[in-house]
């Protein structure tokens, strides 16, 4: 266990369904981020957040929306995706995000879209 | 932009073995260095965390070393064993951004 939870573990989702990932730290960390990591593909960032404020967006389609109501709690609500947006989606976390802090990672969401 | 490499992209080896795994980077101007495992459809798992002013770090069996100027680091796995196999995935820090590699997937034969 690394001190992140995502939820859920596995997700099907048809391209029209509206779903969220969510994620979730107790480790005090004021930085929380969005990866995906597709098949055969180095990871790949989507999403900054530093004490709730988005700092980063990757040029991330719109169809991906993030959501961080508190420092613990990071979600990413998802509609009208396509298939090639299956992929493993995974949250971390680290102390600060200036700082030069050790990242955490989650389990990981395995989203298939049909 | 960073570009992390890792070579090989899989290697494969019988228990017991030393395993040697390679890493670089293009842009030497990074805070840190993260050594993850990653098991079959699962999250990363830290092994290792290198700061830019150090040259190496060990924790158990694993040791991994840093050359920042030539942008490179070395993960040494020692005494291999079939429950090391997995993908070992390096990451630098830098920007504020962390940069991952493709990661080497290793299989240690019984």
């Amino acid at each position: 266990e690394t001190g992140v939870t995502q939820t859920p573990r596995h997700l099907v989702m048809g391209m029209t369904n509206k779903k969220s990932l969510k994620c979730e730290q107790h480790l005090g960390h004021n930085a929380m981020y969005w990866y995906k990591q597709s098949a055969k593909k180095p990871l790949e960032l989507m999403f900054v957040y530093s004490l709730e404020e988005r700092v980063e967006n990757n040029s991330v389609p719109s169809r991906f929306s993030p959501e961080c109501p508190n420092s613990s709690h990071l979600f990413l609500h998802l509609h009208t995706l396509q298939p090639e947006d299956s992929a493993l989606y995974l949250c971390a976390s680290s102390r600060e995000r200036s700082m030069n802090t050790e990242a955490f990672f989650g389990q990981g969401t395995r989203l298939t879209v049909v | 932009k960073q570009e992390v490499t890792q070579i090989p992209a899989a290697l494969s080896v019988p228990e017991g073995e030393n395993l040697v795994l390679n890493c670089s980077f293009t842009d030497s101007a990074i805070y840190n260095l993260q050594w993850f495992r990653q098991d079959p459809g699962k999250g990363l798992t830290s092994l290792l965390l290198i700061q830019s002013s150090q040259r190496e770090q060990t924790s158990g069996r694993l040791n991994a070393s840093l050359d920042k100027s030539s942008g490179r680091s070395t993960l040494y796995i020692a005494a291999s064993q079939p429950g090391d196999s997995a993908t070992y995935l390096c990451a630098v820090l830098n920007d504020y951004k962390l940069s991952f590699g493709a990661g080497t997937t290793v299989t240690v034969r019984a």
